[in-house]
């Protein structure tokens, strides 16, 4: 089944404590990005990544690393987390067309992240 | 860059009857116009999308409307259903950039 996997689901943390968001899609996409969603404020891009080792900051990036040594994975770090990175976060991957466009993207289900 | 307007952010409607929700951009060169459903618990998903080289594309009850001039497009869903109940999501791509710009939201509530 053509899905976009993230884990853990469900995390409550402490500020300062390292931590790492894992997404994996099975689709061979070659684009793939995170999004943060907080009430009000619809879906938010944080870090986007055009094919491996290819990444670009999206509109939220403070606080936040990505990596892209895989096509298929796709990780979002948070080094220092503080309170106000508490949120839900998705990752999403698409296909490139041979236009260069994106087709449709495809959401994984997402990572409610707790910060104390 | 893009800013995308989402009206209204809820939305109740008696079931069998329509539903629009509304969105703007900012962005002139944006011409790619998605519609996401989020159900609860749940990632969102395409439901619909349009190209700004067409101005109206239906998909059974679903159907969105794009008008370049005014930068607008808009979501209408007809004979609505209990399970059309969800949080919709406009967004907005210009052709070329790798960022999706999302709206804020609607919350639908279809009654029974």
């Amino acid at each position: 089944e053509a899905q976009v996997t993230q884990n853990p689901r469900y995390l409550i943390t402490v500020t300062g404590k390292k931590l790492t968001v894992t997404c994996s899609q099975n689709m061979n996409h070659e684009y793939m990005s995170w999004y943060r969603q907080d009430p009000g404020l619809g879906l938010r891009q944080i870090y986007y990544s055009m094919n491996v080792e290819v990444t670009d900051k999206g509109d939220v990036p403070e606080g936040y690393k990505v990596s892209r040594k895989e096509k298929r994975n796709f990780p979002l770090i948070l080094e220092s987390p503080s309170p106000n990175q508490t949120s839900l976060y998705f990752c999403a991957s698409s296909l490139e067309t041979a236009l260069g466009d994106l087709d449709t993207q495809y959401f994984g289900p997402g990572t409610r992240l707790t910060v104390l | 860059g893009e800013n995308v307007e989402q009206h209204p952010s809820t939305l109740s409607v008696q079931e069998g009857d329509s539903a629009v929700i509304k969105c703007t951009y900012s962005d002139s060169a944006s011409n790619y116009f998605p519609w996401y459903k989020q159900e609860l618990g749940k990632g969102p998903q395409l439901i619909i999308d349009i190209r700004s080289n067409v101005g109206e594309k239906k998909d059974q009850r679903i159907a969105v409307t794009l008008n370049k001039t005014a930068k607008h497009f808009s979501l209408h869903i007809t004979e609505t259903q209990p399970e059309d109940s969800a949080v919709y999501f406009c967004a907005a791509r210009a052709l070329g950039s790798y960022k999706l710009i999302f709206g804020s939201g609607t919350r639908l509530l279809v009654r029974p």
